[in-house]
């Protein structure tokens, strides 16, 4: 069994940038959801995707945007990258798809510091 | 108000000591009740679910009070890789997980 992997580990940018993050879910899962966890603090929901649309998003601007592909994995971009948006970025898989059913299984995480 | 609270410690116990920590949750409509582990540096990972009547895992005693809105978590017996983060979460019956900002837990020698 595969788990949920991401890329890059770690990832420096300049504000005003713009960020795309990777994630791969474990096999056999359909669902995909992404965390933003800031220093201190617990993870906050971002949005998730259920097969390749987004069924359901957190208080986030619309610059953070996404995709699902085919093979559920999936993508997050930050366009105008902010300082407040250096965090731990966590994609998580699972087979809930519209209401939470199943443990969620976490990446390691990519670190994205914004200078 | 935050829809989840935790005390965020840190709790520093000896080995061989009890630890318990609570949380609260701000949604009386919630469902599902968890607590998560994290490492640090590293992602969360389920510890266990916790169920109205109260659960158990080895060391580990999960409670929920649907009255007043809380849920704790016990530990018995600590060891020293007991040390680390544990997250309260919370579930409304849609798609997302509510996490608390997590209680530290330091265990020493």
């Amino acid at each position: 069994e595969t788990g949920v992997t991401q890329s890059p580990t770690h990832l420096i940018k300049t504000r005003g940038q713009q960020v795309t993050l990777r994630c791969s879910s474990q096999s056999g899962h359909n669902t995909v959801s992404w965390y933003q966890q800031a220093l201190g603090q617990g993870p906050q929901f971002i949005f998730q995707y259920y097969r390749e649309e987004e069924n359901g998003r957190g208080n986030f601007p619309p610059r953070f945007s996404g995709l699902q592909f085919p093979n559920y994995s999936s993508e997050l971009n930050v366009n105008a990258l902010e300082l407040d948006d250096s965090a731990l970025y966590l994609c998580a898989s699972s087979l809930g798809g519209t209401v939470y059913n199943s443990p969620l299984h976490f990446g390691n995480g990519t670190r994205l510091t914004v200078t | 108000r935050k829809e989840v609270e935790q005390d965020p410690g840190p709790f520093n116990v000896p080995e061989g000591a009890t630890v318990a920590f609570n949380c609260t949750y701000s949604n009386s409509a919630s469902q599902s009740f968890f607590w998560y582990r994290q490492d640090c540096r590293k992602e969360p990972k389920l510890l266990m679910s916790v169920y109205s009547s109260g659960n158990e895992d080895g060391r580990f005693t999960a409670q929920l009070n649907r009255a007043s809105q809380y849920i704790s978590l016990l530990i018995r017996d600590s060891k020293l890789s007991d040390s680390a983060t544990y997250l309260c979460v919370v579930n409304w019956g849609d798609y997302k997980l509510s996490f608390g900002a997590g209680t530290t837990v330091t265990v020493r020698a």
